[in-house]
């Protein structure tokens, strides 16, 4: 069966300190990888995907298929990176989303 | 102005009564999906839709269901048979095959009194 571990309900840090989300799935096939972030008052939104190896927001995520990971990390946190970030797996033909329970992280100054 | 709109924003329903949730898109995505929101358990599919009158399960279809008559509109009734309906619920829409890049709708909170 499809699925999402995000191991940590939340990630207390402060500026300037490095980040790291945690991301497990399980997938037979060749899976797609997202973050998707929801700022206080926002909608969800998509952040980034493996495929495109793309930085966004200072944020990167790499693909691990070894160990079936897909961690987000950025070097330096900032005050507005302060979110629920999900991380989710496309399947079923990449017809659906798989979503994980979630990370609240938290930015102190 | 492009994007997706769900209404109501909050509803309140007695035990019993049906309740029909409403999303609209103006994005001419062909695809669109109903998630449910709970603290501690993330975003989980309820029913998702590939083209019109047609649409599957999710993970959590049990007491819902849809309809797809129109490209843009895609409501979700909440039963009378779902034993724990108070949520938050989330619609979404994509390009077909792009499942991974939705776009979301704001959301409507749902109260079971």
């Amino acid at each position: 069966a499809q699925r999402v571990t995000q191991p940590e309900k939340l990630l207390s840090v402060f500026k300037g300190a490095p980040v790291e989300l945690k991301c497990n799935y399980s997938y037979s096939g060749s899976p797609e990888l997202f973050w998707y972030v929801q700022y206080s008052r926002q909608r969800l939104q998509l952040l980034l995907r493996h495929i495109s190896r793309e930085s966004i927001k200072g944020f990167t995520a790499d693909l691990n298929k070894g160990e079936t990971s897909f961690h987000l990390k950025k070097p330096f946190a900032q005050e507005e990176d302060s979110a629920m970030y999900y991380c989710a797996l496309s399947s079923g033909g990449y017809n659906k989303l798989i979503f994980g329970a979630g990370t609240r992280l938290a930015v102190h100054p | 102005d492009g994007g997706i709109t769900q209404s109501p924003k909050y509803l309140f329903r007695k035990e019993g009564q049906n309740v029909t949730l409403s999303c609209e898109q103006n994005l001419n995505h062909d695809a669109m999906y109903w998630y449910r929101q709970d603290p501690g358990q993330g975003l989980r599919l309820i029913y998702y839709s590939q083209i019109v009158n047609d649409f599957q399960k999710g993970d959590i279809a049990e007491g819902y269901s849809v309809s797809r008559e129109k490209k843009e509109s895609f409501p979700l009734t909440v039963t009378s048979a779902q034993k724990n309906p108070t949520a938050f619920y989330l619609c979404a829409s994509s390009f077909q095959g792009r499942a991974g890049e939705l776009f979301f709708g704001e959301g409507s909170r749902l109260t079971v009194l």
